[in-house]
């Protein structure tokens, strides 16, 4: 199986709320990955996981907050978000991150969050 | 610092026709490559990469690719495209040394394939 899941696939919340966005692999690796995506641009990374320890966050604002229950599972929550926060939100898994760097990345297909 | 560009926002082939989607790079150490295609409203998908060895790569959905060392280039090719390769495409790449371990992406090539 070489799938990544995400739910919801689409969600709408106003700035006050709170939600949040998940992510589930079940290939065996042990390397997750949250992007944010504007329409056509490349993916900016927001936060890795490596072997469910949080070793790369991209300077995110707090208001996003990552989380990763277990070698599967990975949310992100979200509250009081902003209008420009307003993008896909794609959950990436890759077999290890570190070296070597020569691992590609699988990606889920996507929560398209719009922000009221 | 290690950069990816790709010299072309758009592309238009004819159906039948050869493609190809340019990409060059420059990082630290060797380079490992990727191309990822994303169909309108969809994640992306991984198409191929090239970590070492043979210049020519074969990937998914009949692309290949072609590493070229003294041009730092890394260009997506198909012989002949099909309507249905009409997406967004992108190269990435990743130093073999540094401390920056992040992978780097181009701004992306949307590749119209016209019946």
């Amino acid at each position: 199986d070489t799938e990544v899941t995400q739910t919801p696939k689409h969600l709408v919340m106003g700035m006050t709320n709170k939600k949040s966005l998940k992510c589930e692999q079940h290939m065996g690796h042990r390397a997750m990955y949250w992007y944010k995506q504007k329409a056509k641009k490349p993916p900016e990374l927001m936060f890795v996981y490596s072997y469910e320890k949080l070793s790369i966050n991209e300077s995110v604002p707090s208001r996003f907050s990552p989380e990763c229950p277990n070698s599967s599972l990975l949310n992100l929550h979200l509250h009081a978000l902003q209008p420009e926060d307003s993008a896909l939100y794609l959950c990436a898994s890759s077999p290890k991150e570190g070296l070597p760097l020569s691992y590609e990345q699988y990606f889920g297909p996507g929560t398209r969050l719009t922000v009221t | 610092a290690q950069s990816v560009a790709q010299p072309e926002d758009q592309v238009n082939v004819a159906e039948g026709n050869p493609l190809t989607v340019k990409c060059t790079y420059s990082v630290s150490g060797n380079p490992y490559l990727f191309w990822y295609v994303q169909y309108p409203n969809r994640g992306l998908q991984f198409l191929l990469k090239y970590i070492t060895g043979d210049n020519l790569v074969k990937g998914s959905y009949g692309f290949e690719a072609e590493f070229n060392k003294s041009q730092t280039s890394f260009h997506l090719k198909k012989p002949s495209a099909l309507v249905s390769d009409s997406a967004l495409y992108f190269c990435a790449v990743r130093g073999s040394t540094g401390n920056n371990r992040k992978l780097i992406w181009g701004l992306g090539t949307s590749l119209a394939v016209n019946p």
